[in-house]
């Protein structure tokens, strides 16, 4: 079964820092796609950047990136130079082979960014 | 640009009255999903239109829920009768297709029933 796993409930980070938010994924569809969404305190859900299972480079978008590794099945975030407005709940997911558009998530990554 | 439409953005009901939701999708956009979220379950997805079709519908946790796409501007999401444990957000969120496209979402609706 298609399964997101995000191991860490809660992570801090020092403004102006990098931080990774970690993600591993089990699917046995050779294509897939894997997601990141950013949920604020407001509630809203705010994608944020796409891997494909076939991409061979790592996906970017400005601040964030996607470091995948697909022998390990990870699709950890990146987000560079944190900003006190990256503060927020994050969600990795994983849309399985075949062309569904089923989205499946993890639990979530708290983040907070201090000043 | 207008994103996904949701209303209401709350909703509070008693045990066992119909509860309606609305979601209108991005213009353009071909595939609308609706989702649930709650701090025991985060997010699933209950169902999703494609060309205003129900494609998948294995979320929908039993019969008292239903979904509708009767035009590509317009989904309902009905809960008949409503219980306690159905107090969620209810998320919809649209996309030009399935698969890699990303999907946008819309600010949600609170339920909650007493």
């Amino acid at each position: 079964a298609q399964k997101i796993t995000q191991t860490q409930p809660g992570m801090f980070v020092q403004e102006k820092e990098a931080v990774t938010l970690d993600c591993t994924y089990d699917t046995s569809d050779p294509s897939y796609g894997l997601f990141w969404y950013k949920q604020p305190s407001s509630g809203e859900m705010i994608f944020l950047i796409y891997q494909g299972s076939y991409d061979q480079q790592n996906a970017t978008e400005g601040r964030y990136s996607l470091n995948f590794q697909k022998a390990r099945k990870s699709a950890n975030l990146v987000i560079s130079a944190s900003q006190l407005g990256d503060s927020a709940m994050y969600f990795c997911a994983m849309t399985p082979g075949g062309n569904t558009g089923k989205l499946i998530f993890g639990q979530g990554t708290t983040l907070q960014v201090k000043p | 640009d207008a994103g996904v439409i949701q209303s209401p953005r709350h909703e509070v009901t008693e045990m066992g009255q119909e509860v309606t939701l609305r979601c209108k999708p991005i213009s353009g956009h071909n595939s609308l999903f609706w989702y649930r979220q709650t701090m025991m379950r985060g997010l699933e997805l209950l169902i999703y239109f494609n060309n205003n079709v129900p494609i998948d519908d294995s979320g929908m946790p039993e019969d008292r829920f239903s979904a509708k796409m009767p035009n590509a501007s317009f989904s309902t999401l009905k809960i008949q009768p409503s219980e306690p444990r159905d107090s969620a957000v209810y998320f919809c969120a649209s996309s030009f297709g399935v698969g890699s496209y990303e999907q946008y979402f819309g600010p949600g609706t609170r339920l909650t029933v007493t």
